[in-house]
C-alpha cells in the first residue's frame, strides 16, 4: 500500500500565482486533513474533511480552499500565493476517532 | 479549546543516556494523546498513542510514555538514546471520537557522541 501520497514534492511560485496541492490515500479512510508546518510553530490545521462531501476550516484557513474530490482525494488550492504561505504542507488521513497517517509533505516556496 | 505545550525547543543528550521529553496538555475531558517523530525532510511517524487503560504506553523504537492525569502530562521516555533518534518530536492531543488533532510546537532532539 502507498498510504498517503502528495504531489508535487517541491514547488516554487511567484507571488500571485495559483496552484493546487494534491493528496490521495488508499486506506479507505473517511477523514482527511491538510496541515502546514513552519519552524517553531509545529503543525497547524488548515482544513479538514471529516467525511466525503464535507469540509471544515481549521486553525489557519485564510488564503486556502479545499476540495474533497471523492473518498480518496483531498486537494488544497492557493488562489493567489503570498510569501507568508511558504511552508511545508502535509496531508493526513484517518478513520473518525482513529490514527492519523501522514504523507511525505510538499515543500512550497513563494517568492 | 485544547492545547499542547512542549516546554523544550531543543534538547541535547549523549548517546546511551536516558531521555525524557515533556508534554503538557490542556483539555476538558479525557484526551487521546500521541507522540509523533519527524526525521529531517520526512513526514511524521507515529511513535505511540494513549486512548485509555494502562497509563504507561509502549511504542516503537523502544519509546514509552506515561499519562499523568493529575499533572496533565504525557512525557516521552527512552532509557538509552541512539544517534538515529536525533529528530523532531511532536506531542498531539485529540478528543474521544475526534476529527482533528492539536499539535505542540515540537522538541528537537540532538544526540552527541
Amino acid at each position: 500500500n502507498a498510504g498517503v501520497t502528495q504531489t508535487p514534492k517541491f514547488q516554487v511560485l511567484k507571488t500571485g500565482q495559483s496552484m493546487t496541492l494534491q493528496c490521495a490515500q488508499d486506506m479507505n479512510h473517511n477523514s482527511m486533513y491538510w496541515y502546514r508546518q513552519d519552524p517553531g510553530m509545529g503543525l497547524r490545521l488548515i482544513y479538514y474533511s471529516a467525511s466525503e462531501g464535507t469540509t471544515d476550516k481549521g486553525e489557519v484557513p485564510n488564503g486556502y480552499n479545499v476540495s474533497r474530490l471523492n473518498k480518496r482525494e483531498f486537494s488544497l488550492r492557493l488562489e493567489s500565493a503570498a510569501p507568508s504561505q511558504t511552508s511545508v504542507y502535509f496531508c493526513a488521513s484517518s478513520e473518525v476517532g482513529g490514527l492519523q497517517y501522514f504523507g511525505p509533505g510538499t515543500r512550497l516556496l513563494v517568492l | 479549546a485544547q492545547s499542547v505545550t512542549q516546554p523544550d525547543i531543543h534538547i541535547t543528550v549523549s548517546e546511551g543516556a536516558s531521555l525524557e521529553l515533556r508534554c503538557n496538555y490542556s483539555y476538558g475531558a479525557t484526551p487521546y494523546l500521541f507522540w509523533y517523530v519527524q526525521s529531517p525532510g520526512q513526514g511524521l511517524q507515529l511513535l505511540l498513542k494513549y486512548f485509555s487503560g494502562d497509563t504507561l504506553v509502549q511504542g516503537i523504537k523502544g519509546f514509552e510514555a506515561e499519562f499523568k492525569r493529575s499533572q496533565s502530562s504525557f512525557n516521552l521516555r527512552k532509557p538509552s538514546v541512539h544517534w538515529s533518534d536525533a529528530a523532531e518530536y511532536f506531542c498531539a492531543v485529540g478528543a474521544k471520537g475526534y476529527s482533528t488533532l492539536t499539535f505542540g510546537k515540537g522538541t528537537m532532539l540532538l544526540v552527541s557522541p
